[in-house]
């Protein structure tokens, strides 16, 4: 089974200020890599997949880089309504399908 | 539009049994695989089952591997999760979640519902 690792566990900033978010795997996933957003008391939104591409709808502020075992999700200049929790989704050698155990970003 | 609507979670005894549905609409149904995915409250997300688009394909976490089976009925573009041998650590928010492969070999979670309840409990 691919374990996937996010980091920080938690990130504090403040509006305006860049967010670089980490998730590693275990293994190499090649880039079958996406990244969620999830809002409190709402379903995971796509953000990234394919580790770089942005899913229809999101701004550019979201981008997601990396191959092999370690990926960035980065929000250039963090919103409002960024400030939730964020997961890294793997769907390489699957099954199982396995998450990170995501990242909060808060306001600091 | 697509929309994927669950329902049929609630409050249940440990041991008992409950089957979750999930209606999709605003898409061709029987042309996508479909996934449950669960949350436990204050949690991280949980892939739990898979079905492929034509029913061929199907699996399973190995948590609850021996006691959930997914489903899926083409005429009525609904998908379905049976849920045995119902444990405490099974409490969690249910979410269905369409597949989309952009590429052979790029798929990801594309669509979600908003989810249901599970509790089980004495």
């Amino acid at each position: 089974e691919i374990v996937l690792t996010q980091s920080p566990a938690t990130l504090s900033l403040s509006p305006g200020e860049r967010a670089t978010l980490s998730c590693r795997a275990s293994q190499s996933i090649s880039t079958n890599l996406a990244w969620f957003q999830q809002k409190p008391g709402q379903p995971p939104r796509l953000l990234i997949y394919g580790a770089s591409n942005r899913a229809t709808g999101i701004p550019a502020r979201f981008s997601g880089s990396g191959s092999g075992t370690d990926f960035t999700l980065t929000i250039s200049s963090l919103e409002p309504e960024d400030f939730v929790v964020y997961y890294c989704q793997h769907r390489s050698n699957w099954p199982p399908i396995t998450f990170g155990p995501g990242t909060k970003v808060d306001i600091k | 539009e697509v929309q994927l609507v669950e329902s049929g979670g609630g409050l249940v005894q440990p041991g008992g049994s409950l089957r979750l549905s999930c209606a999709a609409s605003g898409f061709s149904f029987s042309t996508y695989s479909m996934n449950w995915v669960r949350q436990a409250p204050g949690k991280g997300l949980e892939w739990v089952s898979y079905i492929s688009d034509s029913g061929t394909f199907i699996y399973y976490a190995d948590s609850v591997k021996g006691r959930f089976t997914i489903s899926r009925d083409k005429a009525t573009s609904s998908l379905y999760l049976q849920l045995n041998s119902l444990r405490a650590e099974d409490t969690a928010v249910y979410y269905c979640a369409r597949d989309l492969e952009v590429v052979p070999g790029t798929i990801f979670f594309d669509y979600w519902g908003q989810g249901t309840l599970v509790t089980v409990s004495s």
